[in-house]
């Protein structure tokens, strides 16, 4: 099955300061890479996903590329702010079967 | 926030005892899921269903097992309950496959 890997584990930014997290996945036949946000004691909710026919998708302050060459995707949120401050998840599917990487918790420090 | 419920929302059991946690839409969503939550581990799917009494198992399947009799319930069993399997479950559904999940608000399992 489909291995995603997520780096880093944790990560700490400064207000207004730009936040990097990047995943790898295994299958080249994967085709849908979603990113959710989960807020602490919250569910896991998406924020922002793209296709393997895509190679970058924007919305406001958050984008997502896609290199599928490599085998990897990002995601870069710019201009954070305290509120950001979450747990990130990042998946790889083909079909139903969705994996996610292990998370990314953010701190963004006012 | 789409329609999902999942029950119980806590529970404590003890070594050896079967567990029923119960997904319920009101979406009419075709594709469910059941995920476990574990610090350093992510989400990682246990089992999914692709329709009405068609499931699949996913990466962590064993000790687990799956019963989906309506479009709208999504059941999952612990035969009998171990403490690696205490865990935050989550119940997912989504229309499209591959496409967005909904996530339940999650089930808080603790096996002693």
């Amino acid at each position: 099955g489909e291995n995603v890997e997520q780096h880093p584990s944790t990560l700490s930014v400064q207000e207004g300061d730009s936040a990097v997290i990047k995943c790898t996945y295994s299958d080249s036949a994967s085709n849908y890479f979603p990113w959710y946000k989960q807020e602490l004691g919250k569910r896991p909710q998406l924020i922002i996903d793209i296709r393997s026919n895509v190679g970058e998708k924007k919305d406001q302050r958050i984008a997502v590329t896609l290199n599928k060459t490599a085998k990897h995707f990002s995601l870069h949120i710019t201009e954070t702010q305290p509120e950001d401050s979450a747990v990130y998840f990042c998946a790889a599917s083909i079909t139903d079967d969705m994996r996610f990487g292990a998370g990314t918790r953010l701190t963004v420090k006012p | 926030d789409a329609g999902i419920t999942q029950s119980p929302r806590h529970k404590v059991t003890e070594t050896g005892t079967p567990v029923t946690l119960r997904c319920h839409q009101t979406e009419n969503h075709r594709y469910m899921y059941w995920y476990r939550q574990d610090p350093g581990h992510g989400l990682r799917l246990i089992h999914y269903s692709y329709g009405v009494k068609d499931t699949d198992k996913g990466e962590v399947s064993d000790g687990y097992s799956v019963s989906r009799s309506k479009t709208e319930d999504f059941l999952l069993t612990l035969e009998s309950a171990t403490s690696s399997q205490t865990s935050v479950y989550f119940c997912a559904i989504s229309a499209t496959s591959p496409g967005e999940l909904f996530f339940g608000e999650g089930s808080r399992l603790t096996v002693l």
